[in-house]
């Protein structure tokens, strides 16, 4: 299967830095990636869709100018968390979406990135 | 709107014991797609199968199965001589046309599975 990677796969902040995380994907050119957000024992949220050359789409109640999104080439995306505070401490997933046609629509999934804000 | 429902929030099994983990979905479009992740302790989620809402075929991967039904919007995933090492959250996951337009993968809760030596 298609493979993602994330980095960093851990992260400790002071509260009020900011954080950039990476996702590439790494054996396929992805025109469409994913971030999601996971709490402790819960589902994954979708965040936002980030688009290859172009703005990301945010779900509603995400703020844009807290979470940053850049989609810079088919194969890396990245998501800078602004002024981190301890609330957005969280477990940050990326995808990208497979795109042969016989695959469609399957999201490939990154190890993800535990970040803390202290 | 698309919504997943597992019902299940944890579930607990002896080693070698069949174990089947459901889930129902709600979606107003005709052409959608049904997937199943595994997600270990580690956090890094596994795609395990996807399923178009025009193939209504049951699939056998080893000792794992799932079962689509269009008929009760079901899309239930059954394990096999079940092993330790099948201990995990799975997740069940729809993609379709949300109100917004976009198409986006939305998530059942998940149901942890423990399988016990």
């Amino acid at each position: 299967g298609a493979v993602v990677s994330q980095h960093p796969s851990w992260v400790i902040c002071k509260s009020g830095t900011s954080v950039k995380i990476e996702c590439r994907s790494l054996d396929f050119q992805a025109t469409t990636m994913f971030w999601y957000r996971q709490f402790p024992k819960q589902s994954l949220m979708l965040m936002a869709t980030s688009n290859e050359g172009s703005k990301a789409t945010y779900e509603q109640g995400v703020e844009k100018d807290k979470f940053l999104i850049n989609h810079a080439s088919l194969t890396l995306s990245t998501l800078t968390v602004t002024s981190a505070h301890p609330e957005d401490s969280s477990f940050y997933i990326c995808s990208a979406r497979e795109p042969d046609r016989s695959r469609q629509e399957t999201q490939y999934f990154g190890p993800g990135t535990r970040l803390l804000v202290l | 709107a698309q919504k997943v429902t597992q019902a299940q929030t944890e579930i607990s099994v002896v080693e070698k014991e069949d174990v089947t983990l459901d889930c129902v979905y709600e979606t107003r479009d005709t052409t959608y797609y049904l997937f199943w992740y595994k997600q270990p302790p580690s956090g890094e989620l596994v795609f395990l199968i996807r399923r178009n809402s025009f193939d209504e075929q049951n699939e056998i991967s080893g000792r794992y199965s799932w079962n689509f039904q269009k008929s009760t919007s079901s899309f239930n995933f059954t394990i096999t001589a079940s092993q330790v090492v099948d201990s995990a959250v799975y997740f069940c996951a729809l993609s379709g046309l949300m109100d917004t337009g976009r198409r986006a993968l939305t998530f059942g809760s998940g149901t942890r599975l423990q399988v016990q030596p």
